[in-house]
């Protein structure tokens, strides 16, 4: 069964600072991978993808992400924290199963500092 | 640019009550899902509704809930008689054929009291 762990339930930067949340996750098929991002009291937005083209995805407000099989890893980047991007990120997988159903990690809550 | 809707936003609820979700996906999305979120935890899978059946669910999705689409556009979600443990927001997402990437829609926040 796919899966997904985010290391770190919280993540604090100094504004201008670069971002780096963790995933890992594991499938028994190529999983296709994104990342979410949900502000207080809202829905969820997303932010970026990873389905089997590129291996470096460029997603929305400057994140992008990389996929690394090897690594079994889709950790998520952006070089310089902006106080608008706190919030809680979710990392998912999906592409097992035949609902295609997705499966999300714990979430991490990021932090900027001013 | 299109968007999953749902309704209410909010709806409070006595246990033992009744309550239908309603969710309006994308238009020529084929795939529906429902998902919960518990207060300050990760998003779980309900259950995924293709062709007119249920394609998956998870073990949260017992016989206090069922999934119609009543017509073209609605898709909703019914726990028969909800339970405190209920409380939560849930997410409606919709996808097209042969992609996985779902759009979700804003969430309702159930509160059973």
């Amino acid at each position: 069964a796919q899966s997904v762990t985010q290391l770190g339930s919280h993540v604090s930067v100094s504004e201008g600072a670069l971002v780096l949340l963790r995933c890992n996750y594991s499938s028994s098929v190529p999983p296709y991978l994104f990342w979410y991002v949900q502000y207080p009291n809202q829905g969820l937005q997303l932010l970026l993808k990873y389905t089997s083209a590129a291996t470096l995805v460029k997603g929305i407000n400057g994140f992008e992400a990389e996929f690394k099989k090897s690594e079994t890893s889709f950790h998520l980047t952006k070089p310089s924290a902006h106080m608008s991007d706190a919030a809680e990120y979710f990392c998912a997988v999906s592409g097992e199963g035949g609902g295609f159903k997705t499966i999300f990690g714990a979430g991490t809550r990021l932090f900027v500092k001013a | 640019e299109p968007e999953v809707t749902q309704t209410p936003s909010h709806q409070v609820t006595q246990m033992g009550q009744e309550v239908i979700l309603r969710c309006v996906p994308i238009s020529n999305h084929l795939y529906f899902y429902w998902y919960r979120q518990i207060l300050g935890q990760k998003v779980e899978f309900l259950v995924s509704f293709y062709n007119n059946e249920i394609s998956e669910k998870s073990e949260i999705f017992d016989d206090q809930f069922s999934v119609e689409r009543p017509d073209g556009s609605n898709f909703t979600l019914k726990i028969r008689s909800t339970k405190l443990e209920d409380s939560a927001m849930y997410f409606c997402a919709s996808s097209d054929r042969g992609r996985y990437e779902q759009y979700f829609g804003p969430g309702t926040r159930l509160t059973v009291t």
